[in-house]
This record gives C-alpha cells, structure tokens and sequence, in this order.
C-alpha cells in the first residue's frame, strides 16, 4: 500500500517570491507520482506527473517537480509566484495498478 | 468539448435517508472513479467502474454503492446517511483509466447530511 504525506497544510507566499510545497510518499514498490491543483469550487486539475525518464518534470504555467527516489519525496516549486496560483495544491500515488492516493493537501496562498 | 459533469452541485439530506449522486463522464471516457473529499481525511478512493464493472474499491462501508451505465454514465448512492458522510463527492473520468490516460475531475457535488 501506498501513502502521502503534505508536511504544510498552508503556506502563505508574497506574490514574485518563490514558493516549495513538500510531498513525500511511502510505497513497497515502483510509484508514479501527481501533482493536482484545485481552485475554489471547482473539481481537480492535473498539473504535472512523472512516471518514468527525466526526474524533474514541468508544468506549462512555470512549476516543476522533482522525483527523488531515495528521499522518497516530489516537492513542487515554483520560482516566481502569482496570485492566479492561490489554490489547494494535492500530490498523489500509484503503483499503476491501483487507485490514486492522495495527500491531505497544502493550500497556496499568494499574497499581493 | 464538454468536460465531466456532476448533478446535483449541492445537496441536504437527513440523517438515515438515502441519496444518489450523478456523474457524465467526457464523451468516449470508459473509466469513472468516485472520491469523497473532507478537511479532516483529505480525498479518499470510493471506487472505479470500467465499462460497466467495477474494476476498484476503496475502503468505504457497503452503504456506498455505484454502477454505470452502458453510455458511461455513474452513479454512486448512499444510504442510511450519518452526519459523516457530508462531503464533497468528486468524479473524475478517463478514456481507460490507465496511467497514460489523464483523468478529469467534476466539479463535484457538496452532501450535507443534517
């Protein structure tokens, strides 16, 4: 079975500042990993994955993830911050085979 | 194209009735998952129906059921509600529910079971 764990369930942010939200996840075998972003009232939105090759994968509005195998970590960062990134931010695992599970989630809050 | 759609968006019920929440997945989407979403547990695996069987299931009572339809469409019901049970319930559909294949979220449909 797999687990994740968000260690900041908020992190608030000026806007232009760069900005880190931790994942880490625990898993007996081979994981991919996700990065979800929910805006108020509304479903999730899929930001970034990796499920094989380069370990540090991008989004196309600036974050980028890294899939550290030995740290068991997939931090999300982004370099300049906006206030249109203000959301709830979900990191999730598979083993491919099995459903998605998520992480408790770490709200963005960009603040002008 | 029209992205996942869930009926209703809001909904109060009492403790001890049922109730059926809807899914319409993306237009040629096989795969439909059911999450429920509260501050405390985060989001948590119902289950996944795949043309039509149920090809997953999380850890939740036999209260909470689903079937799907031969279009695709779900539905997930719950009965005897307990207050717990409020929740924002989530869909999301994918073309075959592999990895490859990006799922959609609905935007949800919010039970509060009073």
């Amino acid at each position: 079975a797999q687990s994740v764990t968000q260690l900041d369930s908020q992190v608030p942010v000026f806007e232009e500042a760069p900005v880190e939200l931790r994942c880490n996840y625990s898993s007996s075998v081979s994981v991919y990993l996700f990065w979800y972003v929910q805006y108020p009232n509304q479903g999730l939105q899929l930001l970034l994955k990796y499920l094989s090759g380069s370990t540090l994968v991008e989004s196309i509005n600036g974050f980028e993830a890294e899939f550290n195998k030995s740290q068991t970590s997939f931090h999300l960062r982004k370099p300049s911050v906006h206030i249109s990134d203000t959301a709830e931010y979900f990191c999730a695992v598979t083993s491919g085979n099995t459903p998605l599970v998520f992480g408790k989630g770490t709200r963005l809050s960009v603040i002008a | 194209k029209a992205g996942v759609t869930q009926t209703p968006r809001y909904l109060i019920k009492t403790r001890g009735q049922q109730v059926t929440l809807s899914c319409s997945p993306i237009s040629g989407h096989r795969s439909v998952s059911w999450y429920q979403q509260t501050p405390g547990q985060g989001l948590q695996f119902l289950f996944e129906y795949f043309s039509e069987t149920q090809r997953n299931k999380g850890n939740f009572p036999g209260r909470f059921s689903g079937r799907q339809f031969s279009n695709s469409r779900s539905e997930m019901n719950v009965s005897t509600l307990e207050l717990g049970d409020s929740a924002l319930y989530l869909c999301a559909s994918s073309l075959l529910g592999g990895l490859n294949t990006e799922a959609f979220f609905g935007q949800g449909t919010r039970l509060t079971v009073v």
